[in-house]
């Protein structure tokens, strides 16, 4: 089994829906992170979370919200999606334990979203 | 600008090629390096961490030049296997920040 997996693997939506993506993760990492990925532009970071009481905005916030359930759940919520929201989006855990050099954030499978 | 640049590619190379890669940071900061994979549709993947005396794993070689801002990745040999999306990513403290990937193709 997947140590990150994420729900649902492809979603289409309409406009002004409200839409939420889960990931889960047996990894026991402490840290979960949400990235959102469009061609010619990499990763970038919406939310992360240090641990169950700790959430964070990253670089690209706005229009998403996240929640952490617990520490093997963090979840990504589209209050009304738009279009330009239409993007792959990975889910990512890493470990605080291990050195900085060496942190390595290992990703689910992504969930491919389309807003129409 | 982008915090980490790289060239978008593609590299098409034949097999047994040796290719390399370039990506330059902006903050100077920064404190860890490394390089992922990406495979098409798929998630990225640590390739390998990126030492200051630059380092080595089988067929995949890696520096940093912490004062020109740059690291680089050399594949030797390369394999049709190899053929992925290269992403560059650069950390300081908690705040990750990748390129947006080098594509290579190795053909037969």
């Amino acid at each position: 089994d997947a140590d990150v997996t994420q729900t649902p693997r492809n979603r289409i939506t309409k406009t002004g829906k409200r839409i939420m993506l889960e990931c889960s993760q047996t990894k026991g990492h402490d840290r979960m992170y949400w990235y959102r990925q469009d061609p010619g532009l990499g990763l970038q970071l919406i939310y992360y979370s240090f641990d169950v009481k700790d959430i964070n905005k990253g670089e690209i916030s706005d229009g998403y919200s996240v929640s952490r359930q617990a520490q093997a759940k963090f979840s990504l919520s589209l209050e009304s999606a738009i279009p330009n929201q239409t993007a792959l989006y990975f889910c990512a855990t890493s470990d605080s334990r291990t050195s900085v050099s060496t942190d390595t954030q290992y990703f689910g499978p992504g969930t491919r979203l389309t807003v129409l | 600008r982008k915090e980490v640049e790289q060239d978008p590619g593609p590299f098409n190379v034949p097999e047994g090629a040796t290719v390399a890669f370039n990506c330059t940071y902006s903050n100077s900061a920064s404190q860890s390096f490394f390089w992922y994979r990406q495979d098409c549709r798929k998630e990225p993947k640590l390739l390998m961490s990126v030492y200051s005396s630059g380092n080595e794993d089988g067929r995949f070689t890696a520096q940093l030049n912490r004062a020109s801002q740059y690291i680089s990745l050399l594949i030797r040999d390369s394999k049709l296997s190899d053929s992925a999306t290269y992403l560059c990513v650069v950390k300081r403290l908690s705040d990750m920040r990748f390129g947006a990937g080098t594509r290579l193709t190795v053909k037969p």
